[in-house]
């Protein structure tokens, strides 16, 4: 079965501190993965995807298949990081072969001042 | 472009009762997803629509059905409210069929409490 799991709620930190929240992810296929955002009173956006292998606003994430996992990192947090933080899975095999998406549950960056 | 619209913004239904949710994807797009969103957790998958049919479809009941239109546009209808059914319904839209590696829009939501 194919499923996403962020495994912190709440992730709270002090301005300039770095930043890693956690996905792990299972799927049998060959999996494309994705960072959404959703900051206070906006929708859902997509921050980055791991094809990509871009940078966005300072974060990175790297997909490794041996771990399962696409951890976000970002170096120096900033406050207007703050917002609620999704990962995502799709790829090929899945039924369909289309890009439906299975979220992990989010987890809420809070950064301080 | 004003991106993926949704209406009603919100809605109130009671028990037993049918809703339709609406859903106008961004320009270019030919293809809308629904998605559930219960309090606390992540968007869940409920189906997709492509030239006017559902072609995948996630795991919820037949109580939960939806429709194309030509232009693109879709409508998600949900019969028989249970309150189990009260989240944010979100539709996202992409272009060209949907296929692997075309990013999604969401739109704002709508949100459904059923009493």
């Amino acid at each position: 079965a194919q499923r996403v799991t962020q495994p912190e709620k709440l992730l709270s930190v002090f301005k300039g501190a770095p930043v890693e929240l956690k996905c792990n992810y299972s799927y049998s296929g060959s999996p494309e993965l994705f960072w959404y955002v959703q900051y206070s009173r906006q929708r859902l956006q997509l921050l980055l995807r791991h094809i990509s292998r871009e940078s966005i606003k300072g974060f990175t994430a790297d997909l490794n298949k041996g771990e399962t996992s696409f951890h976000l990192k970002k170096p120096f947090a900033q406050e207007e990081d703050s917002a609620m933080y999704y990962c995502a899975l799709s790829g090929l095999g899945m039924p369909g072969g289309y890009n439906k998406l299975i979220f992990g549950a989010g987890t809420r960056l809070a950064v301080h001042p | 472009d004003a991106g993926v619209t949704q209406s009603p913004t919100h809605l109130i239904k009671t028990r037993g009762q049918q809703v339709t949710l609406r859903c106008s994807p961004k320009s270019g797009h030919d293809t809308v997803s629904w998605y559930q969103q219960a309090l606390g957790q992540g968007p869940q998958f409920i189906f997709q629509y492509y030239e006017e049919e559902e072609r995948q479809r996630g795991n919820f009941p037949d109580r939960f059905s939806g429709h194309q239109f030509p232009n693109y546009s879709s409508e998600l209808n949900v019969n028989a409210l249970l309150l189990g059914d009260s989240a944010l319904y979100l539709c996202a839209s992409s272009p060209l069929a949907g296929g692997l590696g075309y990013e999604q829009f969401f739109g704002p939501g709508t949100r459904l409490t059923v009493l």
